[in-house]
């Protein structure tokens, strides 16, 4: 059964870099797209996009200014980029894997939350 | 872009009630559509995906329905393990895939 560990630093001051690293175990990154999604406390669930073995992104508008997904086949593992974050980044986030022929996302990690606070 | 409206946000039962949760997109989505479980400090469960499919492993009590722009997710009847809310999700239009506002399920 395919896993999903997630991992990256949970606190930030503003202005800075958010990353975080989905690696992917007893399965291939391959042939998926995968996505990132996350979820600000007490809130609901924002799609922030989604990348595939090749490297083809494709991103939320309202974070395509400042969203980066970079996908590393070697180590099986996709990353995200958030650049200069402010308290309203401030969510759980989540790596999860994506069926196009399901139209959803089947296996999710298990949340990295993130916070951003001077 | 799509929206996606949820109904109702709140919803108050009882072990054994029959529920249902609505959901509404902006345009047509076809069967584009997914209903996910989320309980409190856990990742979503994919529920049911396109409208009325269940994923491998679900609780045959949970039943989706719909096509076009009106979904229903259906709990034939509330067992304790399904306090939690609830989001449905489109998977029609890109760039951004909505999700719904969620409803959350809670005990009477």
């Amino acid at each position: 059964q395919v896993q999903l560990q997630q991992w990256g630093a949970g606190l930030l001051k503003p202005s800075e870099t958010l990353s975080l690293t989905c690696g992917v175990y007893s399965g291939s990154i391959s042939s998926y797209y995968w996505t990132w999604i996350r979820q600000p406390p007490g809130k609901g669930l924002e799609w922030i996009g989604e990348i595939n073995h090749s490297g083809i992104t494709i991103y939320s508008p309202s974070l395509k200014s400042r969203v980066t997904m970079s996908v590393d086949t070697s180590k099986n593992q996709f990353s995200l980029k958030l650049s200069s974050v402010t308290a309203a980044d401030t969510a759980v986030y989540y790596c999860a894997r994506v069926r196009w022929e399901l139209g959803a996302f089947d296996i999710w990690g298990q949340g990295t939350l993130v916070t951003v606070s001077s | 872009d799509i929206q996606m409206t949820q109904s109702p946000s709140t919803l108050s039962a009882s072990v054994g009630d029959r529920v249902t949760i609505s959901c509404r997109a902006s345009q047509n989505i076809s069967n584009w559509l997914a209903w996910y479980q989320q309980k409190p400090g856990k990742a979503p469960k994919l529920l049911i995906y396109k409208a009325s499919s269940s994923e491998n492993g679900g609780p045959s009590r949970f039943s989706g329905s719909g096509s076009g722009t009106e979904f229903t997710l259906t709990i034939s009847s509330l067992q304790p393990d399904d306090f939690a809310t609830y989001y449905c999700q489109q998977y029609k239009s890109y760039p951004a895939l909505i999700f719904g506002g969620g409803t959350k399920v809670e005990i009477k």
